[in-house]
């Protein structure tokens, strides 16, 4: 069954807690993206990553960080720093190819609260 | 700054009608505008994706416009089903490689019987 996966479904923090989400992929593709959804907003990217071993941050890195040292994964952390972390987190996978047509394929997310 | 805009924010249509949602942008520079679909608690799922060049394609029930001397583009659902009951985000992408999306809110749409 091929995709992106992220887990868990529904995550519980406390204030002060880090906490790492998932996100895994089988397609083989080389870029890979997280972007943060809040209710009534447009998805916002917080980092993003065109292959392994290198990543950049996107428009709210803040209190976010992230590795890639595989191809399939792209784990984020959630840290204490981050003032607002309550959300819906999405990770994004897209192919290598001609870029007008570089689609994102979208895991099922991952919400977050903040207890 | 670049910028999706979406009308209406939600819409609320009888099945088997038909409906017409709006995104106008001001992104530069334009590499294509495409159309997701995102369920509650889902991920969003790609309807179309359009080039400058492009002005108009079509996925089933769903068929996109697009006018870039006006920075508009509208997603046209026919005989709408119980099923299309989703959130319908315009995204424009705003670099040359075509991998940097600027992501509209979303249109809300409640298909009722």
């Amino acid at each position: 069954d091929g995709g992106i996966t992220q887990s868990p479904k529904y995550l519980f923090r406390k204030e002060g807690q880090n906490v790492t989400l998932s996100c895994e992929q089988n397609l083989n593709h080389d870029a890979m993206y997280w972007y943060r959804q809040d209710p009534g907003q447009g998805l916002r990217l917080i980092y993003y990553s065109q292959i392994v071993n290198d990543f950049q941050k996107g428009d709210i890195a803040e209190g976010y960080s992230v590795s890639r040292e595989k191809k399939e994964s792209f784990p984020l952390t959630v840290t204490s720093a981050q003032k607002n972390p309550t959300a819906f987190y999405l990770c994004a996978s897209s192919p290598p190819g001609l870029a007008f047509y570089n689609e994102q394929f979208f895991g099922p997310g991952t919400r977050l609260t903040v207890l | 700054k670049n910028q999706v805009e979406q009308s209406p924010q939600s819409l609320i249509i009888l099945e088997g009608k038909n409906c017409t949602l709006q995104c106008n942008y001001t992104v530069s520079p334009f590499s294509n505008l495409r159309w997701y679909k995102q369920d509650t608690g889902r991920g969003p799922v790609s309807l179309t994706i359009m080039t400058f060049s492009e002005n108009t394609k079509s996925n089933g029930r769903y068929t996109a416009t697009l006018d870039a001397d006006t920075k508009q583009s509208s997603l046209h659902i026919t005989a709408s089903q119980l099923s299309d009951s989703a959130s319908y985000i315009c995204v424009v992408s705003h670099n040359n490689a075509g991998n940097m999306l600027t992501f509209g809110g979303g249109t809300r749409l409640m298909v009722k019987p």
